[in-house]
């Protein structure tokens, strides 16, 4: 029963270059979240999926653009990567709804040179 | 928008008890609780919604005041396994737009 997994679990970038974090969840959840964490600031809300087919932004989408796949991967995209994203980068999922507890990765620590 | 949480540290002795404040300047449809533990993912811990009984989980339970726009989590005869950084979570609207406190670090030493 793995829950929520992410990949790749450390990645160091340059300046310009692309990349895509993955994320898969095994738990039949419809709902999925993409969070950045940097020291001091908590989770901050990136992009989010209520259900397959849709996206939506959350607190500070700029810079990123995310892919919901099918129901059970949502990917986020950083297109030219730069220093001040440099974080660590949680996914999660949950079943739709607010009363509904989200289920966390174990992220992905991105350093951007 | 983000919630506000305090204090932004606390340490306990083994069994002493605490109170951790998470309040908003916007009407909260709901608002969730986790704690996190140095390098690992955020854990669920319990959920209050708008209009809802206090809800409790083992010795940590929580209240939510619609009226003050605050919820508060006690941690009651604490262990050192409580220790990490305890995250309010608020939910403005009936959509899954999530935000987060900047944490509150939780150390209980022996």
């Amino acid at each position: 029963n793995a829950g929520v997994t992410q990949t790749p679990k450390f990645q160091v970038l340059k300046t310009g270059q692309s990349m895509t974090l993955q994320c898969a969840q095994d738990m039949n959840h419809n709902s999925m979240y993409w969070y950045r964490q940097d020291p001091g600031m908590g989770l901050r809300l990136i992009y989010y999926s209520a259900s397959e087919g849709t996206t939506d932004k959350g607190e500070v989408p700029n810079g990123y653009n995310v892919s919901r796949l099918n129901k059970r991967e949502f990917s986020l995209r950083l297109e030219s990567a730069a220093p001040s994203q440099t974080s660590v980068y949680f996914c999660a999922s949950s079943r739709t709804g607010l009363n509904q507890p989200q289920h966390f990765g174990d992220g992905t620590r991105l350093s951007i040179l | 928008q983000q919630p506000v949480q305090s204090p932004q540290a606390v340490i306990l002795r083994e069994g002493e008890d605490a109170v951790i404040n998470c309040s908003s300047s916007k009407a909260l449809y709901s608002v969730h609780w986790y704690r996190q533990k140095h390098g690992e993912a955020p854990v669920f811990l319990m959920i209050l919604l708008k209009g809802g009984e206090q809800k409790g989980h083992e010795k940590i339970s929580a209240s939510f005041n619609e009226k003050k726009q605050q919820s508060s989590l006690y941690l009651t005869a604490s262990q050192l396994s409580y220790s990490g950084t305890y995250f309010c979570g608020t939910a403005l609207g009936d959509n899954n737009d999530m935000r987060f406190g900047a944490g509150t670090r939780l150390t209980v030493k022996p």
